[in-house]
């Protein structure tokens, strides 16, 4: 079962910043969270995962709240490319490395 | 460079029949996952190898279902007497060795059957 929780939709007008928020309050110590987004007929696409600190790459920044109950993806100047499904996942830093994908965070670029 | 390639793109199947779907993943990448993707739904986990071991089959849904990676490179996944539940998208993905390493997908195999 998806061990995290995310909005069904979300939209964001085009240039500004998308917050896309995760609730994983079950999350436990040795567990990574991981965010990939899947754009229409594609497979899923790596943006980003981090444990406890905060990441930041060319593509996002994760912010990860310090119980690490939650977390959020910025994308800071979204683009029409940006609409996708995006999903938030828990994985084990250890054992079988299997990705658990919940129903993800439908996000829509406005032109 | 070369991602995880996946073939064929669309597989349309009668009820009954056999179907092959075949991924080649990165080279030189040790782990090989299978998902399945019904649709306006997440991937889920089909079945898991390291090299040529198969080490969890767990989300492979029936005895119908069957993978194999025999050579630790290419990887087969082979649906016998396929049913329309069966429809799905079929996706590959690949890793380096290790936990804490990012997955590359493939763009997927789409099953009908009909």
């Amino acid at each position: 079962d998806a061990k995290t929780t995310q909005p069904p939709s979300m939209d964001c007008a085009e240039g500004r910043a998308a917050n896309l928020p995760c609730n994983h309050s079950t999350i436990s110590g040795n567990e990574y969270v991981y965010w990939y987004r899947q754009i229409h007929s594609q497979g899923p696409q790596y943006i980003i995962h981090g444990l406890k600190n905060n990441e930041t790459n060319e593509m996002a920044s994760l912010i990860i709240t310090e119980d690490r109950k939650s977390s959020t993806l910025i994308l800071p100047h979204a683009t029409l490319r940006d609409t996708a499904v995006y999903y938030c996942i828990v994985r084990p830093n250890f054992g079988n490395e299997k990705l658990t994908f919940g129903t993800g965070t439908r996000l829509t670029i406005i032109p | 460079g070369a991602g995880v390639s996946q073939s064929p793109r669309y597989k349309v199947a009668k009820r009954g029949q056999d179907v092959a779907l075949r991924c080649d993943p990165i080279s030189g990448h040790v782990s090989l996952f299978w998902y399945q993707q019904a649709l306006g739904q997440g991937p889920e986990f089909l079945t898991y190898f390291q090299n040529e071991a198969q080490l969890d089959k767990s989300g492979l849904p029936s005895d119908r279902f069957f993978a194999e990676r025999p050579e630790g490179s290419v990887s087969t996944l082979k649906i016998q007497r396929t049913q329309q539940e069966d429809s799905a998208v079929y996706l590959c993905a690949s890793s380096l060795a290790g936990p804490n390493t990012e997955a590359f997908f493939g763009q997927g195999t789409r099953l009908t059957v009909v």
